[in-house]
């Protein structure tokens, strides 16, 4: 089936250590995001991509990095994870158009920093 | 920017009862709004959605409506069941550029 797939679902890591959280997609979507979720926070937007040469900033991307290595891959980098990073991390795609049906998101990467 | 209000944040309904979310949202230019549902553990889904050319739009037990000139949408979910437990996220998009209000979990009591 067609889907939006995170690795890895979980992940415990330390204050100041280098972390990947990778998403791929088998949707053709041309359209990806990278949104955090915190209690009582909602989502909120991080990184997004309109296509491979296309990176946009969200409303928190500080301590943030992105890059779309193809259509179907967008990971999202933590250069030195804090404690307060610790959050559930969703990527997500979407396609403009004529029948635009919002996002699928992907199944979540609960990430924790200790 | 657009930002989305959701109200109540914790809603709890006795299986059978109704339960309805609503959400404000400030930029009038937005034309779609989608609800998600998100189940403990798992992804937010789309589980129903209108665009802004229409005020009401039903699938089954849920219904959203819009009013347009005073910028606020609700989700309506009749005859509750326990097994529609789980946070709701109401979002408002413009161009898909989308805001996602906080949520609000809804707890149906058997």
């Amino acid at each position: 089936d067609a889907d939006v797939t995170q690795t890895p679902r979980n992940r415990i890591t330390k204050t100041g250590k280098r972390i990947m959280l990778e998403c791929s997609q088998t949707k053709g979507h041309d359209r990806m995001y990278w949104y955090r979720q915190d209690p009582g926070l909602g989502l909120r937007l991080i990184y997004y991509s309109f296509d491979v040469k296309d990176i946009n900033k969200g409303e928190i991307s500080d301590g943030y990095s992105v890059s779309r290595q193809a259509q179907a891959k967008f990971s999202l980098s933590l250069e030195s994870a804090i404690p307060n990073q610790t959050a559930l991390y969703f990527c997500a795609t979407s396609e403009p158009g004529q029948g635009y049906r919002g996002y699928t998101f992907g199944s979540g990467t609960r990430l924790t920093v200790v | 920017g657009e930002n989305v209000e959701q109200h109540p944040s914790t809603l709890s309904v006795q299986e059978g009862d109704s339960a309805v979310i609503k959400c404000t949202y400030s930029d009038s230019a937005s034309n779609y709004f989608p609800w998600y549902k998100q189940e403990l553990g798992k992804r937010p889904q789309l589980i129903i959605d209108i665009r802004s050319n229409v005020g009401e739009k039903k699938d089954q037990r849920i219904a959203v409506t819009l009013n347009k000139t005073a910028k606020h949408f609700s989700l309506h979910i009749t005859e509750t069941q326990p097994e529609d437990s789980a946070v709701y996220f109401c979002a408002a998009s413009i161009k898909d550029d989308m805001r996602f209000g906080a949520g609000t979990r809804l707890t149906v009591k058997p």
